[in-house]
């Protein structure tokens, strides 16, 4: 079965760096989406994202959040200048459509962020 | 308003028996979806099984299944014969049909142990 994938699986930053979350999502499918997770809590939507631009995104995506689809494969997440509370598993997700509204998103295996 | 309760931080089941995991939603949306992804100590996201508000009959995957209740708005995961391997943390989640995306929205997860 076709996968999301994302790069790195862990990533280490010093407060106040610039950090990149490279996803790739499945290669036919048409929304895309960040989601975060801090430890021991629940999963997060944080934007999605359809023809080259954010259809929604929740509070947490505030100025220091951006995504991007650079090219015809990967889906990026740029925090500008991470806080110690960025600190989070970071998912990339991907979905067909619409189509209804039912359709199923697949996860990526995560990223997890530690700013130190 | 919490949309989706899981009111179990954790469950414990003996191997081969059957366990149910509770969640209950809060929409005033007439089509939704509701999913249920694990989690193991990996990290990743695992889908595993969905219910549309406009189904019938209760979704079955192999050992999971739903118990969807609309009128009580709850839908709880079923799994039968549990095994080991089923120990991880489990999420119910819920899309809206009136979000113009296919954003998710997470309960805060079962954590479900099962042992010899």
């Amino acid at each position: 079965e076709p996968e999301v994938t994302q790069t790195p699986s862990h990533q280490v930053t010093q407060m106040g760096q610039e950090v990149i979350l490279r996803c790739v999502p499945i290669s036919n499918h048409l929304y895309f989406y960040w989601y975060r997770q801090i430890l021991g809590q629940k999963v997060e939507f944080l934007v999605s994202f359809y023809n080259n631009e954010i259809s929604e995104k929740s509070e947490i995506f505030d100025d220091q959040f951006s995504v991007e689809r650079p090219d015809g494969s990967n889906f990026t997440l740029k925090i500008r200048s991470t806080k110690l509370e960025d600190s989070a598993m970071y998912f990339c997700a991907s979905s067909k459509g619409l189509a209804g509204g039912l359709v199923k998103q697949y996860f990526g295996p995560g990223t997890r962020l530690t700013v130190t | 308003a919490q949309k989706i309760t899981q009111t179990q931080p954790g469950m414990f089941v003996q191997e081969k028996e059957a366990v149910t995991l509770d969640c209950t939603y809060d929409t005033s949306d007439q089509s939704y979806g509701l999913f249920w992804y694990k989690q193991p100590s990996s990290g990743e996201m695992i889908f595993l099984i969905y219910q549309g508000s406009y189904d019938e009959q209760n979704a079955t995957e192999g050992r999971y299944s739903l118990n969807f209740q609309k009128a009580r708005k709850s839908a709880n995961l079923v799994i039968s014969a549990s095994q080991l391997g089923d120990s991880a943390m489990y999420f119910c989640a819920m899309r809206e049909a009136a979000s113009n995306t296919d954003k998710l929205i997470f309960g805060t997860g079962t954590r479900l142990q099962v042992f010899p």
